[in-house]
């Protein structure tokens, strides 16, 4: 139940496509949804999120997607990058006030063709 | 340089041996997470601190020991170190109260 689950493990687009990455989650007491990005050699960043009373939300390039009836929520990259090349991992907050703790996704390695 | 730093970067230590990976932040953040990240799974918590001598056990705890005497620290200890707990380590720290917004560059850790 604490588990989140990212799909794909790998995921290949050309550049200027549309790069989507899937979670979902069972536990329905999580309320925050942060995405991070993470460099070959570098400690993850911080790159969007989300609280599960809002449907999207979007940052330049990189929108969230969330369907709280499904329990899935997605990142999708527009106009992909050969500079979006990364591993991305979704994470969801759960717990009781002061003691919340992320679950992390088992990630998803990004390559963005030129 | 303001941030994150974690010592050592890389580490290669032998089964049984003591090891202590350091974080030290120039902020004064009150939470600070040490994760660790493996193949396949992501990143899991091993001890988050919500202040000075406020600690507690995340998802994989055991064989860890933390203490955090001053804000800005948060050592992680291997008391016996195992081959099993070869892998990436990362502290972090959280602001706002939302999510974890800062991490280090990590620490390589291989238990030979």
């Amino acid at each position: 139940q604490q588990q989140v689950k990212q799909s794909p493990q790998s995921l290949i687009v050309q550049k200027g496509g549309i790069s989507i990455i899937n979670c979902a989650y069972e536990n329905t007491a999580f309320d925050y949804f942060p995405w991070y990005q993470q460099f070959p050699g570098k400690g993850p960043a911080l790159l969007i999120a989300i609280r599960p009373d809002v449907s999207e939300k979007k940052e330049g390039r990189f929108t969230i997607s969330f369907n709280k009836s499904a329990k899935q929520f997605s990142l999708h990259i527009m106009d992909s990058q050969p500079g979006d090349s990364a591993t991305y991992f979704c994470a969801a907050r759960g717990g009781i006030q002061g003691a919340q703790k992320l679950v992390f996704g088992q990630g998803t390695r990004l390559t963005i063709n030129p | 340089d303001a941030g994150i730093t974690q010592s050592p970067r890389y580490k290669i230590t032998e089964t049984g041996r003591q090891v202590t990976l350091m974080c030290h932040q120039t902020w004064s953040h009150s939470y600070m997470f040490w994760y660790r990240q493996d193949l396949g799974h992501g990143l899991r918590l091993i001890y988050y601190s919500a202040a000075a001598d406020i600690t507690d056990k995340g998802e994989v705890p055991d064989g860890y020991v933390v203490s955090r005497s001053k804000t800005e620290n948060f050592p992680l200890t291997l008391e016996s170190a195992t081959r099993s707990q070869t892998s990436v380590y990362f502290c972090a720290t959280r602001v706002g109260g939302l999510t974890e917004a800062f991490f280090g560059q990590g620490t390589r850790l291989t238990v030979v």
